[in-house]
């Protein structure tokens, strides 16, 4: 079955420290692969994505995520945390061919303090 | 959020009642999703339309219904058989490229649905 992991339910960090947000995937063929950040009560908004080429994908508001095939992993990571990045993050996944059909992960609570 | 609008924010449903969350776009979409979100869950495809007159389910379509008569507007209406309907709603669209791999889901800002 195709489906997408984020094993941490909430990530803690101290300002100013860099952070990783995990993601894993297992789909069948190529992955296109996208991060979503949500603030309370609000829509998503797309952060990144990693479509081919270069496995360092870098994004919006300072965020990059590394695609590594062999672990099948997309983390996203920012070097320095600010705390205005406190959200909800999402990582989802779309199965290469049919049609545009993204597969959420649970999503993963970033909590960064003073 | 730019370019996808819902309405209302918030939605109160009485038993046995339907009732229809709007969503509308003016980035010139073809594609066009509904989601629901749960607590600890992600999101879940309910319906999607890759283009206007037509529409397929998604993952978890029972007890919902969505139209598409115009290309701008998608429609969902929760009906009296979805039995656990409080959730946060949230529409998307996309150019709806198909089979093009830079295709992105940009997400309205969402309908919060409470049952009274």
């Amino acid at each position: 079955a195709q489906s997408v992991a984020q094993p941490e339910d909430q990530v803690n960090v101290a300002e100013g420290n860099p952070l990783t947000v995990k993601c894993t995937y297992s789909v069948s063929g190529n992955p296109y692969l996208f991060w979503y950040v949500q603030y309370p009560n609000r829509g998503l908004q797309f952060l990144l994505k990693y479509i081919t080429g270069d496995n360092l994908v870098k994004g919006s508001y300072g965020f990059e995520a590394e695609f590594n095939k062999s672990q099948t992993s997309f983390h996203l990571k920012k070097p320095s945390a600010l705390v205005s990045d406190s959200a909800l993050y999402f990582c989802a996944v779309r199965p290469s061919g049919g049609y545009n059909k993204l597969i959420f992960g649970a999503g993963t609570r970033l909590a960064v303090h003073p | 959020d730019g370019g996808i609008t819902q309405s209302p924010k918030y939605l109160f449903r009485k038993e046995g009642q339907n009732v229809t969350l709007s969503c509308e776009q003016n980035l010139n979409h073809d594609a066009m999703y509904w989601y629901r979100q749960d607590p600890g869950q992600g999101l879940r495809l309910i319906y999607y339309s890759q283009i206007v007159n037509d529409f397929q389910k998604g993952d978890i379509a029972e007890g919902y219904s969505v139209s598409r008569e115009k290309k701008e507007s998608f429609p969902l209406t929760v009906t009296s058989a979805q039995k656990n309907p409080t959730a946060f709603y949230l529409c998307a669209s996309s150019t709806g490229l198909a089979g093009v791999p830079e295709e992105t889901q940009y997400f309205g800002p969402g309908t919060r649905l409470l049952v009274l």
